[in-house]
């Protein structure tokens, strides 16, 4: 089956820095790649995706790129703010059921 | 307003007892899943359903058991034979097979001690 690995486990930066975190999964059939926000004590909400014929693509702040040849993908968030302190999850399916990162906890200070 | 209700959000239980967990959603989902979180180790699959009357284990469904009736809820019962059942529950739902998009629309959790 899948596996996915995410890393870092932890982030601390700065608000105005910018996060990065990267995740890889090991099925090259895997052609959806969501990222997903959970703030505490709530559920995880979809924040950005991306499918496996696009290599990038932008909301905002917030960008994910995919290297299919690599099979790892990335999320990019840039001028960090307290608000964007939350548990990140990236997730690879090649249907309905995604398989999940361990989640990364992210914090930003004011 | 359209959504996922999980019920209780808090739960407490004696070692020994079965306690169910309520998700009920007003999206119109055909597919819905139950996700076990515990700290550092990720959202674990433990049973979904892609139709009413239908659900597949996942990869931890060992002292869970579900039921899908109704198109709007999905019950899950953690029973006695779970031997770590502390733990945060999420539900969720797609839109299923037939229009997949992928995105998974999670309910707010319910979190169970096991005392």
């Amino acid at each position: 089956g899948e596996n996915v690995e995410q890393h870092p486990s932890t982030l601390s930066v700065q608000e105005g820095d910018s996060a990065v975190i990267k995740c890889t999964y090991s099925d090259s059939a895997s052609n959806y790649f969501p990222w997903y926000k959970q703030e505490l004590g709530k559920g995880p909400q979809l924040i950005i995706d991306i499918r496996s014929n696009v290599g990038e693509k932008k909301d905002q702040r917030i960008a994910v790129t995919l290297n299919k040849t690599a099979k790892h993908f990335s999320l990019h968030i840039t001028e960090t703010q307290p608000e964007d302190s939350a548990v990140y999850f990236c997730a690879a399916s090649r249907g309905y059921i995604p398989t999940f990162g361990r989640g990364t906890s992210l914090i930003v200070h004011p | 307003d359209g959504g996922i209700t999980q019920s209780p959000k808090y739960l407490f239980r004696k070692e020994g007892q079965n306690v169910t967990l309520s998700c009920e959603q007003n999206l119109n989902h055909d597919a819905m899943y139950w996700y076990r979180q515990d700290p550092g180790q990720g959202l674990r699959l433990i049973y979904y359903s892609q139709i009413v009357n239908d659900f597949q284990k996942g990869d931890i469904a060992e002292g869970y058991s579900v039921s899908r009736e109704k198109k709007e809820s999905f019950p899950l019962t953690v029973t006695s034979a779970q031997k770590n059942p502390t733990a945060f529950y999420l539900c969720a739902t797609s839109t299923g097979l037939r229009r997949n998009t992928g995105e998974l629309f999670f309910g707010e959790g319910s979190r169970l001690t096991v005392l």
